[in-house]
């Protein structure tokens, strides 16, 4: 069991450019997420996804995309990188078996991202 | 929405003492409330968690009290050791909701 695995682990981007974050989880969980952490700060979630086709956005959704063709892929696609896209990435997983039981989430180890 | 407060930003103790850090949060119908351990160049990893129908949970050295009435939960570390350190979130979901806000973190550090 790998648990959550992400994609590249380092990346510098020059402005404008694009790139993909992958992140994949074994555990079938139906829940996926997307954070961004920048210094000093917590986590702001940017998308988040409650299964195979379904995608809703977080707090900081903007010049971000995703997509959820299966249950074990949430890629988070940056268009036109900016400067403010500089982060850490982490993506999260979690698996809920009835409606109002929360379950915690499992965490990747994370992509750091630099755009210059 | 909910809002999550968390305390201190940071934390200096010396090894063999005890940790307390603490949150409160908004809404009252929150039922759920992780803690997560950030370790340096890692994700957060779950160390403890607790329910809205129990006031206390321990696992060895930590444990986490919840008081309702008040909207406050709090993380305990007994007998810090130096691989304590790293950055500790807390965080509060409703039932059903799936989506939790986290606290800004605090960064505990463990002097040996």
């Amino acid at each position: 069991n790998a648990g959550v695995t992400q994609t590249p682990k380092f990346r510098i981007l020059k402005i404008g450019q694009s790139m993909t974050l992958q992140c994949a989880q074994d555990m079938n969980h139906n829940y996926m997420y997307w954070y961004r952490q920048d210094p000093g700060m917590g986590l702001k979630l940017i998308y988040y996804s409650v299964g195979a086709g379904i995608t809703d956005k977080g707090e900081v959704p903007n010049g971000y995309n995703v997509s959820r063709s299966t249950t074990e892929d949430f890629p988070l696609r940056l268009e036109l990188a900016a400067p403010s896209q500089t982060s850490v990435y982490f993506c999260a997983s979690s698996y809920s078996f009835r409606h109002d039981s929360n379950q915690p989430q499992h965490f990747g180890d994370g992509t750091r991202l630099s755009i210059l | 929405g909910e809002n999550v407060e968390q305390h201190p930003s940071t934390l200096s103790v010396q090894e063999g003492d005890s940790a307390v850090i603490k949150c409160t949060y908004s809404d009252s119908a929150s039922n759920y409330f992780p803690w997560y351990k950030q370790e340096l160049g890692k994700g957060p990893q779950l160390i403890i968690d607790i329910r809205s129908n129990v006031g206390e949970k321990k696992d060895q050295r930590i444990a986490v009290t919840l008081n309702k009435t008040a909207k406050h939960f709090s993380l305990h570390i007994t007998e810090t050791q130096p691989e304590d350190s790293a950055v500790y979130f807390c965080a509060a979901s409703l039932g059903g909701s799936y989506i939790p806000t986290f606290g800004r973190g605090t960064s505990l550090i463990v002097h040996p």
